[in-house]
């Protein structure tokens, strides 16, 4: 079945560390987006990526990095700079329309719920 | 630079009654996407509906339709004869090459 996998579900992080959540898909798309939601609140952008070995930042990109080095490939890095990591993460991806269109709709992982502990 | 209003923070509906939810969009780019997400208690966000921005006919799928005015920049998205599972946050997107959401709109439908 074609989708996007995010893993884990679940990760307890302690202060300090660094943690990399996971992101693939296998449906072929050029784009690839990563998400924060906090409770009660909208979806704040991350990063994203339209190709493969570049990304973009998003709307909160400070103490976040990424790679893309695989078209289906786009981890996520939550580094002992984030200051209020415990959120939901969401990891989505979409294919490219057309350069005045751009991407069509985006599809959604189940989520990474992480904890600093 | 892009951005989405949802004005409407929370509704809450008796079942088979209609729900309305606005969206008022902004973006300096004159061909673009417009889209509604749906988001179940489980957490996992899920694609509903999609409207081009050189298309401005309404349509009807299902329980689900869509006013959309590019004149206002507006995208208003209705479900009828709501049911209980319906019950979720929705949300308002935009893209071109980055994709925007609004702040979600919380729909309780009461049986």
């Amino acid at each position: 079945d074609g989708g996007i996998t995010q893993s884990p579900k679940y990760l307890f992080r302690k202060e300090g560390q660094n943690v990399t959540l996971s992101c693939e898909q296998n449906l072929n798309h050029d784009a690839m987006y990563w998400y924060r939601q906090d409770p009660g609140q909208g979806l704040r952008l991350i990063y994203y990526s339209q190709i493969v070995n570049d990304f973009q930042k998003g709307d909160i990109a400070e103490g976040y990095s990424v790679s893309r080095e695989k078209k289906e490939s786009f981890p996520l890095t939550v580094t002992s700079a984030q200051k209020n990591p415990t959120a939901f993460y969401l990891c989505a991806s979409s294919k490219f329309r057309d350069r005045e269109l751009g991407n069509t709709e985006a599809f959604f992982g189940q989520g990474t719920r992480l904890t600093v502990v | 630079a892009q951005k989405v209003t949802q004005a409407q923070t929370e509704i809450s509906v008796v079942e088979k009654e209609d729900v309305t939810l606005d969206c008022v969009y902004e973006t300096r780019d004159t061909t673009y996407y417009l889209f509604w997400y749906k988001q179940p208690p489980s957490g996992e966000l899920v694609f509903l509906i999609r409207r081009n921005s050189f298309d401005e006919q309404n349509e009807i799928s299902g329980r689900y339709s869509w006013n959309f005015q590019k004149s206002t920049s507006s995208f208003n998205f209705t479900i009828t004869a709501s049911q209980v599972v319906d019950s979720a946050v929705y949300f308002c997107a935009l893209s071109d090459y980055k994709l925007s959401f609004g702040a979600g709109t919380t729909v309780t439908v009461r049986a």
